[in-house]
């Protein structure tokens, strides 16, 4: 089965640092996305990656940033965490051509 | 740009009650439907899909007919279980420079009673 493995299930930080969640998954995925979940609103994409040192910008990529340094990890990074950044974070990987998307179980990170 | 409407929660019945979740979609091409879970605690998971109109997915009792002419992928189960219990994302796929992004609703919130 495919796994995809965020770092944190649960994280609370300071309004002002810098936070990075990082997500790795063991499929050899080209395609990898971050999503947030709020009440209300569903998930909203943040930012993807079609490959390795590639990242688009999805429907909110403010006070956001991401990194794909390898094929396997895809790291979300929040330059200076703010409080209406509190969300639960999913990770997602699929394999291009599939639409089959396999999520993470989520880091719910608490800025306060 | 493309959406999905789904529609609003919670949803609350009864052990072996007919269920259905509406959604429909807005788009400009010829997407991928798909209807995905989330049980509480976990992650989403692909509950069933269809690619084209009047293809029908079917997943664990559950249905949804690809319906072009109404743009809409209704969720149906005939006798839902408190297994059931969950909540239920409708999406799109987006074809995007030849890769494909998935656009989520809202979700809608299933709670079954025994």
């Amino acid at each position: 089965d495919v796994k995809v493995t965020q770092s944190s299930r649960y994280l609370v930080k300071r309004t002002g640092e810098k936070v990075f969640l990082e997500c790795v998954q063991d499929m050899d995925h080209e395609n990898m996305f971050w999503y947030r979940q709020d009440p209300g609103l569903g998930l909203r994409l943040i930012y993807f990656s079609y490959d390795v040192k590639m990242k688009e910008k999805g429907d909110i990529p403010e006070g956001y940033s991401v990194s794909r340094e390898k094929k396997e990890r895809f790291s979300l990074i929040l330059e200076s965490a703010s409080t209406n950044q509190t969300s639960m974070y999913l990770c997602a990987s699929m394999s291009r051509g599939y639409e089959k998307l396999f999520f993470g179980s989520g880091t719910q990170l608490s800025v306060l | 740009g493309d959406s999905v409407t789904q529609m609003e929660g919670p949803v609350t019945l009864s052990e072996e009650a007919f269920l259905t979740i509406n959604c429909t979609y807005t788009a400009t091409g010829y997407p991928s439907l798909f209807w995905y879970v989330q049980y509480p605690g976990e992650g989403l998971q692909l509950l069933l899909k269809a690619t084209k109109a009047d293809d029908k997915g079917s997943n664990k009792g559950f249905e949804a007919t690809y319906r072009k002419e109404t743009t809409s992928f209704h969720l149906e189960k005939g006798s839902v279980q408190v297994s059931d219990s969950a909540v239920y994302f409708c999406a799109l796929s987006d074809l995007n420079f030849g890769n494909e992004k998935l656009t989520f609703g809202t979700g809608t919130r299933l709670t079954i009673i025994p």
